[in-house]
């Protein structure tokens, strides 16, 4: 079974701070994906990777950046957090042809 | 968002009834996923579908990619089958995965 480690599980950060949420994959997979999950919403993309350096644009990327730098790792940052970005974000990881693997979740919440 | 649209929203099932969910696609879908996303919160994969037909005991899924749908079936509900179904489609050329807005079930003796 794929194995995807997200960190940290929960956090809680001030309007204006600073975010990294980490995701680590050890299967090898090329794709990596940033999700957040927000009730009447589903899973909603807001950037991928197709492997170390890579960096595309998901469907709500506005406030998020990304960076892929091994195949294992991909961060999420958020620079200047805002109590929009309160969600619960899955990181997922997927070979070519295959299914998605998700991380067990990061809860953010922006006071 | 529109481009993957999930159908009911909820649905309550009494022990051991049949159902049905569906997800229409408005984008060129090469694969769809379907997903159980349990109380606690974690994603667990049911089906990985090409066009086509697949079964794994009570569950049954089929993707018609020229009517740009998938359903999923759930035959003989348990208790267990509670939580919210999410289908995904892979849009064609971009390697994106997008979800639907989600159907939660709930299962009742």
């Amino acid at each position: 079974e794929a194995a995807v480690t997200q960190s940290p599980r929960n956090k809680v950060t001030v309007t204006g701070g600073n975010v990294t949420l980490s995701c680590r994959q050890t299967n090898s997979h090329n794709y990596m994906y940033w999700y957040r999950q927000d009730t009447g919403h589903g899973l909603r993309l807001i950037h991928y990777s197709y492997g170390a350096g890579n960096l595309q644009i998901g469907d709500v990327p506005d406030g998020y950046k990304a960076t892929r730098t091994t195949q294992e790792d991909f961060f999420l940052l958020l620079e200047l957090a805002s109590p929009s970005q309160t969600s619960l974000y899955f990181c997922a990881s997927t070979g070519s042809g295959n299914t998605l693997y998700f991380g067990e979740g990061s809860r953010l919440i922006v006071v | 968002g529109d481009q993957v649209k999930q159908s009911p929203s909820a649905l309550s099932l009494q022990e051991g009834t049949n159902s049905a969910l569906r997800c229409n696609f408005s984008i060129a879908t090469t694969t769809v996923q379907w997903f159980l996303q349990n109380p606690r919160g974690s994603l667990m994969n049911l089906f990985y579908l090409v066009p086509g037909t697949k079964e794994n005991g009570r569950l049954k899924s089929t993707f018609n990619s020229k009517e740009s749908y998938s359903t999923l079936h759930i035959r003989d509900a348990q208790l267990e089958d509670s939580g919210t179904y999410f289908c995904a489609a892979e849009a064609s050329n971009t390697d994106k995965v997008v979800f639907g807005t989600g159907t939660r079930l709930q299962v009742s003796p």
